[in-house]
């Protein structure tokens, strides 16, 4: 099983809906990573997660909490987001974390397209 | 710090031409590069890296080397075809990732 699985595909919510984006991998893998892409550029990293423990938040607004409830599993929870907070989120995993000899081979997902009314 | 450049797009071929997407890279240190590829409506794929100067990554007829005297990792491909229509991304890695702005690629029939 080589898969990133995201859920759900596609989400519409309203600014002041709660909603959560999730995200499962069963490769074994020890470090989990949430990106925002928007259209037509590049994927912004968010958090990554490194042995269950947050090891980078990139200055990321606290509307955006991230969660690791085991190695397997990563969340993002959404509550109070803007128009501007639409776009691709993105999960992806690699084998070990930040600073080890494979940083940069990332498996991602295909992908929860987020819209903000 | 480290950043990288590619060329811009779009990029429009025809069927069997040859592809060559330039990248080129600023670092400090000694990173891995890589290029990854996006199809339409999904995530990002790995398609070849080299983890140190004058290695050659390969894939799905894909190559890219790892030239250090002109900190370069430009992507070939002898012959397209329409299914490699996609956004290409170079990157590298130090202590993270970092991509490229990407490249479209468009191959028509």
């Amino acid at each position: 099983d080589t898969e990133v699985t995201q859920t759900p595909k596609h989400l519409v919510m309203g600014m002041t809906n709660k909603k959560s984006l999730k995200c499962e991998q069963h490769m074994g893998h020890r470090a989990m990573y949430w990106y925002k892409q928007k259209a037509k550029k590049p994927p912004e990293l968010m958090f990554v997660y490194s042995y269950e423990k947050l090891s980078i938040n990139e200055s990321v607004p606290s509307r955006f909490s991230p969660e690791c409830p085991n190695s397997s599993l990563l969340n993002l929870h959404l509550h109070a987001l803007q128009p501007e907070d639409s776009a691709l989120y993105l999960c992806a995993s690699s084998q070990d974390g930040p600073n080890s000899a494979n940083t940069g081979e990332l498996f991602f997902g295909e992908g929860s397209r987020l819209t903000v009314l | 710090g480290n950043s990288v450049t590619q060329m811009e797009g779009p990029v429009t071929l025809s069927e069997e031409a040859f592809l060559t997407i330039n990248c080129t890279y600023t670092a400090t240190g000694y990173p891995s590069l890589f290029w990854y590829v996006q199809y339409p409506g999904e995530g990002l794929q790995l398609l070849l890296k080299a983890t140190k100067a004058d290695d050659k990554g390969s894939n799905k007829g894909f190559e890219a080397t790892y030239r250090k005297e002109t900190t370069s990792f430009h992507l070939e491909k002898g012959s397209v075809q329409v299914s490699d229509s996609a956004v290409y991304f170079c990157a590298l890695s130090d202590d993270k990732i970092i991509f490229g702005k990407g490249t479209r690629l468009h191959i028509l029939p």
